[in-house]
C-alpha cells in the first residue's frame, strides 16, 4: 500500500553539527513532499517542501533532496540548535488524492548541548 | 494571531459521550483537512473541504465520525458514542487555493476518553 517511513527512529547531534534526516517513500506518482517539524504537544510545522521536478531546494539553515530514482527524501539542518530538538515528519502528497497528505512516523531529533 | 485555531486544546469524556472540535482556519484558504494522530505516529487523515463541499470522507473511522463546514470558513468534527479508541490528537489544517499545496496546522485538540 502507500506509505511514507523513515529510515530511523532517533538522532542524536551535538550543537553545531550538520543534521540529516531521511524518508523513504513507496508512492512513485507522488509528486509533493513536505518536510514538517513537531514539537510536543504541538501541531506540525510546515519547514519546507518540493515538487517532484525539483532535486533540490534550499530555506533557511534547511535544505531538501528528492531522489526520485530511488524514492528517498532528505531534511539537511545546518547549525543545529537546541530548538530544532522535535519530531520531523515527512509527508507526501499526489494530485489525485486532493492533497491529502501521508505521513511517515516521524524521527526524534535530539540536540545536546 | 493569523494561524489555524482549533478549541478546545483538550477535552476528556466518558466513553459514551459526544463531542465535538472546531477549526478555525488561515481566512484566505479555501480547503480545509480533519487529521487524527495517536502517540507515536504521524498524522492520519480522515476528511477534507473545499470551500463548504466535503470532497472525500471515505477514511472518516466509522460512522460516529462527522465533519461539517456550513458556510466555507470554521469546520466541525464531531464524535459520537465516543470510545476509548478514540484517544488522540485532533489536527486541522488548512490549505490556500488549488495550485499551492503546502497545508499549515493546527495546535490540535488532545481528546482524552476514559
Amino acid at each position: 500500500g502507500e506509505s511514507v517511513g523513515l529510515h530511523l527512529p532517533t538522532l542524536s547531534v551535538q550543537e553545531g553539527d550538520n543534521s540529516i534526516i531521511n524518508c523513504a517513500y513507496s508512492n512513485s506518482a507522488s509528486d509533493y513532499f513536505i518536510w514538517y517539524k513537531q514539537e510536543s504537544g504541538k501541531g506540525p510545522q510546515f519547514i519546507i517542501d518540493i515538487r517532484s521536478n525539483m532535486d533540490k531546494r534550499q530555506g533557511q539553515r534547511v535544505t531538501v533532496l528528492l531522489n526520485k530514482t530511488v524514492k528517498h527524501l532528505s531534511l539537511q539542518i545546518a547549525a543545529t540548535q537546541p530548538g530544532d530538538s522535535a519530531v520531523y515528519f515527512c509527508a507526501e502528497t499526489k494530485p489525485t488524492s486532493g492533497s491529502r497528505l501521508t505521513f511517515g512516523e516521524g524521527t526524534q531529533l535530539t540536540v545536546n548541548p | 494571531d493569523t494561524g489555524v485555531s482549533q478549541d478546545p486544546r483538550h477535552k476528556i469524556t466518558k466513553r459514551g459521550q459526544n463531542v465535538t472540535f472546531r477549526c478555525d482556519p488561515i481566512s484566505e484558504h479555501n480547503r480545509l483537512y480533519w487529521y487524527r494522530q495517536t502517540l507515536g505516529q504521524g498524522p492520519e487523515f480522515l476528511t477534507y473541504f473545499q470551500n463548504e463541499a466535503q470532497l472525500e470522507k471515505s477514511r472518516l473511522l466509522s460512522d460516529r465520525f462527522s465533519a461539517e463546514r456550513p458556510k466555507g470558513s470554521f469546520s466541525t468534527l464531531e464524535i459520537q458514542r465516543t470510545e476509548q479508541g478514540d484517544s488522540a490528537m485532533y489536527l486541522c489544517a488548512s490549505s490556500p487555493p488549488l495550485g499551492q499545496y503546502e497545508q499549515y496546522f493546527g495546535p490540535g485538540t488532545r481528546l482524552t476518553v476514559t
